[in-house]
């Protein structure tokens, strides 16, 4: 039944140790998303993939990328992992990101990153 | 600019009424949504406003919407213990290219007394 899955839920690398997250998806949607999340903090969001069009928000650091092979998955890398990128990151997916249409933002249960 | 902000905590009684407050700032917001996570979990949608609406109401949730002010809130008549939970607004924003991103308020952490 689950329809975003994140793997794995909690993930500890080392700092400056490259890590990638996973995300899939059973619900074919054209976007997915990657939110970065820290403690009591807004969901603060990346980048998101519209099919194969990838889009990366203006301050978002290069230190991340992301990879989107088909559909149904989506990999957040973090290139060297800082003590500041320890976070919450959450996956979620729409079916289109047309605007001003109405469109329901699905999402996984998280990735919490520790880094050490 | 683009911001939202929302009061960082709530405690209430078991079958009281709660409400959560929420000011946004971009005023082209199409929509106006009030986001659910428990702990542990991701976020779910619990509700969402169209811009034109004043209130929405589904089941025990009653949304109101004052656009003049740009002000949300969320009512959850008779509250449970499985209302705790952290409550996030966010408004559609949009984007340079004309295309639209949701910006959350840093979340209301609801606290349910028996």
């Amino acid at each position: 039944d689950a329809m975003v899955i994140q793997n794995p839920r909690y993930q500890v690398t080392q700092f400056g140790k490259p890590v990638t997250l996973s995300c899939s998806q059973t619900l074919n949607h054209n976007v997915m998303y990657w939110y970065q999340q820290k403690s009591s903090q807004a969901p603060k969001l990346l980048f998101h993939y519209y099919d194969k069009d990838f889009n990366n928000e203006a301050d978002t650091p290069d230190n991340f990328q992301s990879r989107r092979p088909n559909t149904s998955f989506c990999f957040l890398d973090i290139r060297s992992p800082g003590l500041g990128d320890a976070a919450m990151y959450l996956c979620a997916t729409s079916r289109d990101d047309t605007g001003s249409l109405f469109d329901e933002q699905y999402f996984g249960p998280g990735t919490r990153l520790t880094v050490t | 600019g683009e911001d939202v902000e929302q009061s960082l905590f709530l405690s209430v009684r078991e079958g009281d009424s709660s409400v959560i407050n929420c000011t946004y700032t971009d005023s082209s917001s199409t929509y106006l949504y009030w986001y659910k996570q428990e702990p542990g979990a991701g976020l779910q949608l619990l509700t969402y406003i169209f811009s034109n609406m004043d209130m929405k109401q589904d089941q025990r949730l009653t949304v109101l919407l004052n656009k003049k002010d740009k002000h949300l809130s969320l009512r959850i008549a008779d509250t449970q213990t499985g209302d705790s939970a952290i409550y996030f607004c966010a408004e559609s924003a949009r984007r340079m290219d004309s295309s639209y991103k949701l910006i959350f308020g840093s979340g209301t952490r609801l606290l349910v007394r028996p």
